[in-house]
């Protein structure tokens, strides 16, 4: 069965770096996600993403972060200026189509920022 | 805005016994979805089972199956005849409907509940 798959698994990285997040969804998935989840708290949504463009966003997605499609198959999440308060699991999510259909997640990256 | 509310953060099980983890969400919508995702110590979150809101009948999957309730806005999962390998988190979701509100599908997470199987 198909698999959203990202890498790395785990990102270390100093304050202040900039770090990308990298996932390629499932070849036929129109819809892409990006969720995080802080040690301990829930599963948070930060940005969805449809025919290269942003579709929505939470608060939590400010000007640091961006995202993009760069060669039709990776989905990445860049971190301009990483903080100590974004070491979370970063899951990204895709799904065909809006509708009932569930999202299919990656395995996740671990970030932890020194 | 939309909320959901695990309100068990662990709960343990007995091998080939039964288990209910609870869930209730709050919204003003009337059309959306629910879903119960587990997460093994492998990371990925995996999809046990879903729901749409404007089915009355309760879903079910194997030994997974769902007590909706509508109007209490509660949204149980049962596992019957439980596992091994059925440890892990299992988060509660929500989801708007397709274009209700403005909504572009993305999913709302409880704060999960960490089920662990006694041998």
């Amino acid at each position: 069965e198909p698999e959203v798959t990202q890498t790395p698994s785990h990102q270390v990285t100093q304050m202040g770096q900039e770090v990308i997040l990298r996932c390629v969804p499932i070849s036929n998935h129109l819809y892409f996600y990006w969720y995080r989840q802080i040690l301990g708290q829930k599963v948070e949504f930060l940005v969805s993403f449809y025919n290269n463009e942003i579709s929505e966003k939470s608060e939590i997605f400010d000007d640091q972060f961006s995202v993009e499609r760069p060669d039709g198959s990776n989905f990445t999440l860049k971190i301009r200026s990483t903080k100590l308060e974004d070491s979370a699991m970063y899951f990204c999510a895709s799904s065909p189509y809006r509708d009932n259909q569930p999202q299919h997640f990656g395995d996740g990256t671990r970030l932890s920022i020194l | 805005a939309q909320t959901v509310t695990q309100s068990q953060p662990e709960m343990s099980v007995q091998e080939a016994e039964t288990v209910t983890l609870s869930c209730t969400y709050d919204t003003s919508e009337s059309d959306y979805y629910l879903f119960w995702y587990k997460q093994p110590p492998s990371r990925q979150m995996i999809l046990v089972i879903r729901q749409e809101a404007y089915k009355q009948q309760n879903a079910t999957e194997n030994r997974f199956s769902v007590n909706f309730q509508k109007a209490a806005k509660s949204f149980s999962l049962k596992i019957s005849d439980s596992q091994l390998g059925d440890a892990a988190m299992y988060f509660c979701a929500y989801r708007s409907a397709l274009n209700y509100g403005g909504s572009q599908g993305n999913l709302i997470f409880g704060k999960g509940t960490k089920l662990s199987v006694k041998p």
